[in-house]
């Protein structure tokens, strides 16, 4: 299995500029996650999926921050417009439904998002 | 709200010499508890799961404990490698009613010299 996929691994782009990062999760793996690492904050649940579905959006920051999941192997998480606090490294983490709450979590290489 | 803390935040110890890493979490209501290891640059590798009904899980030279009513876990490192260091990170799974969350820890930062 090729596991977790992410794109672009680096990104670098301009204040105000839309940045779209993009997410392949392992097939059958029903639960899609985005996460945001900084020094500073660590790692930070931004939101899930299941089946396609958001279930919790609780940790996006803010309004610039919008995440889709139109079918189980796709997934996109959208700034507009950037700011240079949202350079952070963007993780995608998937795992089975069958294991509902109880399964492992399998992480992507993260892409790095630097805004200038 | 869960937290979790891994103490110490970092730590270098000579090459095999048995170490052991600590994660404390506040809410001992989770599913399960994830140990990761992440190499600089790069993404986070599973170590180990631990369901919420059991204590231990080994594989190879890593073994890792739950007390869940303490809110407690341990990675246990035997006979450590200089390919060991990476940072490590706990997580715990939140049960339904707080959303099935994964929360990390802010990580222990492993250097083992040769």
């Amino acid at each position: 299995d090729a596991g977790v996929i992410q794109s672009p691994r680096h990104e670098v782009t301009e204040m105000g500029q839309e940045v779209t990062l993009r997410c392949k999760p392992i097939s059958g793996h029903d639960y899609l996650f985005w996460y945001r690492q900084t020094m500073m904050r660590g790692l930070e649940l931004l939101i899930y999926f299941n089946n396609n579905v958001p279930i919790d959006d609780s940790g996006m920051p803010e309004d610039r921050f919008s995440a889709k999941m139109p079918n189980a192997s796709f997934s996109t998480l959208k700034i507009q417009p950037s700011e240079p606090r949202d350079s952070a490294v963007y993780f995608c983490a998937s795992t089975a439904a069958r294991d509902g709450f109880t399964g492992e979590l399998f992480f992507g290489e993260g892409s790095r998002l630097t805004v200038l | 709200k869960q937290e979790v803390t891994q103490i110490p935040a970092a730590l270098s110890v000579p090459e095999g010499e048995n170490l052991v890493l600590n994660c404390s979490f506040t809410d001992s209501a989770i599913y399960n508890l994830q140990w990761f290891r992440q190499d600089p640059g790069k993404g986070l590798t599973s170590l180990l799961l631990i369901q919420s009904s059991q204590r231990e899980q080994t594989s190879g030279r890593l073994n890792a404990s739950l007390d869940k009513s303490s809110g407690r876990s341990t990675l246990y490192i035997a006979a450590s490698q200089p390919g060991d260091s990476a940072t490590y990170l706990c997580a715990v799974r939140t049960n339904y009613n707080q959303g099935g969350k994964l929360i990390f820890g802010q990580g222990t930062e492993l250097s083992v010299k040769p």
